[in-house]
């Protein structure tokens, strides 16, 4: 089965920019979905088809995929960027979905 | 506004059953793929299962083939699993999602989740 790796922690200062990698085979291949979700509540799509980000997301939140990573980048990151980030994709050899181990942002 | 309210978590034994609903609004229902997904105590979101706009084609994790089942009712707005044989492992705070291809496939809005705890 397809396989997402993330590292468990990132950590960044205030105002600095935070990138969460989303590792997998040929991941370039895929269409990346990102989530965020802050303690006890329910995940929030922050970025779909790699790079897009739905309405109402600041344009600080943006992504890239390419070759086996996919990252998500958060500029200029603030205390309320604090929370866990999953990577997705649908996996066409299995009919799955698949999401990453998740990568918890704290902000210094 | 699209909403999504889910149903039916609880306490269960090992073994034992339990159904789940979420009903929406705010959208037409019937031209969306839904899904579950769920969140075992501190650890990551997985994926459960899909159903496709009409129900007629359904898609679900391995560890729950057979035991799990996804299905939804347009004229209700309304999404249901019925879980048997659970196990300890199934565990978890359950998510409905409206699954969104115009982006992408991405799961565009949530419930708040509804929790399941299997234990004796």
């Amino acid at each position: 089965s397809y396989v997402l790796t993330q590292p468990p922690s990132v950590s960044v200062a205030p105002g600095q920019t935070a990138r969460i990698t989303c590792g997998g085979n040929n991941i370039g291949s895929k269409d990346v979905h990102w989530y965020q979700q802050r303690p006890g509540q329910a995940p929030v799509l922050v970025i779909f088809y790699n790079s897009d980000r739905p309405s109402g997301i600041p344009e600080r939140f943006s992504g890239s995929n390419s070759g086996n990573t996919a990252t998500l980048t958060i500029s200029r990151v603030e205390a309320g960027h604090e929370a866990d980030y999953y990577c997705q994709v649908w996996d066409s050899s299995s009919d799955h979905y698949v999401f990453g181990s998740g990568t918890k942002v704290t902000v210094l | 506004e699209v909403q999504l309210v889910e149903s039916g978590g609880g306490l269960v034994q090992p073994g034992g059953s339990l159904r789940l609903s979420c009903v929406a609004s705010g959208f037409t229902f019937s031209r969306y793929w839904m899904s579950w997904v769920r969140q075992a105590p501190g650890k990551g979101l997985e994926w459960v299962a899909n159903i496709r706009r009409d129900g007629i084609e359904k898609y679900s994790v391995d560890s729950v083939k057979g035991r799990f089942t996804i299905s939804r009712d347009n004229a209700k707005n309304s999404v249901d699993l019925q879980m048997n044989s659970l196990r300890a492992e199934d565990t978890a705070v359950y998510y409905c999602a409206r699954v969104s291809w115009e982006l992408g496939g991405g799961f565009d809005y949530w419930g708040q989740g509804t929790q399941v705890t299997v234990s004796s």
